[in-house]
């Protein structure tokens, strides 16, 4: 069945860096986009940032550009985010999913979440 | 861009039927039939449960199923459940740069 284990979540300072990682098991992980999305505390779900099947095309949301980095290892089965320049605001749960994209939209695997903290 | 308009709650007794609504604009939800719905319980991730608005995912009840009219998408859960009682978020494709909008989320209380 489809697992996505999401790990590498912390306290770290303001300005500071982090890399997030999902790993994949499963499925074909090569063949899929892959995405992250990420929930602050009490509030609502925010799209962060999508990579294509070869990591070609990227996309992100204008809150991270610039900041973060998305990145997969096809050899790996693996997902990552590399946080930098962290603020207050970025404190949440991040989860990795798998995103369905081409001829259709939306998200159907999604893993545990790993909780971001950023606080002096 | 703002996110899509949900009500914030939403409740029903065990067996019947609610809708949530999902208001967005002619650049997401009504143009484009790319909306998808989520449940999510208490410390949880969320869950897919209704994709491109009416395709419920392989294996998943059939009391949730989705439509759409003009700009405002619906999620439909008929013979309500206890287990029913979590929050749901909408999602759509946006054609803004902002390309993935998501609901405020609603919750949803069983009574």
């Amino acid at each position: 069945q489809v697992q996505l284990v999401d790990s590498g979540g912390g306290l770290v300072k303001p300005g500071g860096s982090l890399r997030l990682s999902c790993a994949a098991s499963g499925f074909t992980f090569s063949d899929y986009y892959m995405t992250w999305i990420r929930q602050a505390p009490g509030k609502g779900l925010e799209w962060i940032s999508y990579i294509s099947t070869s990591g070609r095309a990227i996309y992100y949301a204008d809150s991270v550009r610039g900041r973060f980095t998305i990145s997969r290892d096809n050899a790996k089965n693996s997902l990552y985010l590399q946080m930098n320049s962290l603020r207050a605001e970025d404190t949440a749960v991040y989860y990795c999913a798998r995103f369905r994209y081409g001829g259709t939209f939306y998200f159907d695997f999604w893993g545990q979440g790993t909780l971001v903290t950023v606080s002096s | 861009q703002s996110a899509l308009t949900q009500p914030a709650s939403v409740s029903g007794s065990p067996g019947q039927s609610i809708t949530i609504s999902c208001t967005g604009t002619s650049s997401d939800v009504g143009g484009y039939n790319y909306v998808s719905w989520y449940q999510q319980h208490p410390g949880k991730a969320p869950k897919l449960i209704i994709y491109d608005v009416s395709q419920r995912l392989s294996g998943a009840s059939n009391r949730f199923s989705g439509s759409k009219s003009g700009n405002t998408a619906s999620l439909t859960i008929s013979g309500l459940q206890a287990e029913d009682e979590a929050d749901y978020y909408c999602s759509s494709y946006t054609s803004s740069s902002t390309f993935v909008l998501f609901g405020g989320g609603t919750k949803l209380t069983v009574l």
